[in-house]
């Protein structure tokens, strides 16, 4: 197991709504990556984020947003969210932006939208 | 637990026996390669990485190789187990950002 956690683990919301998942990163690693997980597919990546400030973002929509705190924690927001939202986010941490760092995941927040 | 992929390419091995799992990876410019694992309602686990000055690289029971010729990566798994089972990924790493992850391929043991 990873040091890196997320809550909730499972959450149900309805067409429309927002939801913020959260994501404590493992001790000592200062960066965290969002990745979302549709059921049957490999993780797509969402956003990264170093010293809280964004590092990098995948072709998401600008209605996925996050935030990185001073611990390094690290929360995904979605707004308006859509049928097609429904899926595994997962959260990674790793001890540098640097492209060869591994990266440590945690377990994820199951999204049902509705 | 949950299932983590339903219609996966699926890869069925007999307990003690080798297992390989290919993956071709897309980007001519990745230089870092990862095999991850992931097990029903978890996040991926990191198995073993690779650098693209290599082309073989060993750990415990495992091996990764690395064709940067015909972008292609391979798993090999020695003397596989039950706890083995699972669905693997391969990642890629173009030097930016983010791990590009390819579609999985599940590994089921039977005794």
């Amino acid at each position: 197991e990873t040091g890196v956690t997320q809550s909730p683990t499972h959450l149900i919301k309805t067409r429309g709504q927002q939801v913020t998942l959260r994501c404590s990163s493992q001790s000592g690693h200062n960066t965290v990556s969002w990745y979302q997980q549709a059921l049957g597919q490999g993780p797509q990546f969402i956003f990264q984020y170093y010293r809280e400030e964004e590092n990098g973002r995948g072709n998401f929509p600008p209605r996925f947003s996050g935030l990185q705190f001073p611990n390094y924690s690290s929360e995904l927001n979605v707004n308006a969210l859509e049928l097609d939202d429904s899926a595994l986010y997962l959260c990674a941490s790793s001890l540098s932006q640097g492209y060869d760092y591994e990266q440590y995941f945690g377990p994820g927040t199951r999204l049902t939208v509705t | 637990g949950e299932s983590v992929g339903l219609h996966l390419p699926t890869l069925s091995v007999q307990e003690g026996d080798n297992s390989i799992i290919n993956c071709a990876y897309s980007n001519s410019a990745s230089d870092y390669f990862i095999w991850y694992k992931q097990e029903s309602g978890k996040g991926p686990q990191f198995i073993i990485d690779i650098r693209s000055n290599m082309d073989k690289r060993q750990g415990q029971r495992v091996t990764v190789l690395l064709n940067k010729t015909v972008k292609h990566l391979s798993l090999q798994i020695a003397a596989t187990q039950p706890g083995d089972s699972a669905v693997y990924f391969c990642a890629e790493n173009p030097n930016t950002d983010k791990l590009i992850f390819g579609t999985g391929t599940r590994l089921q043991v039977f005794p």
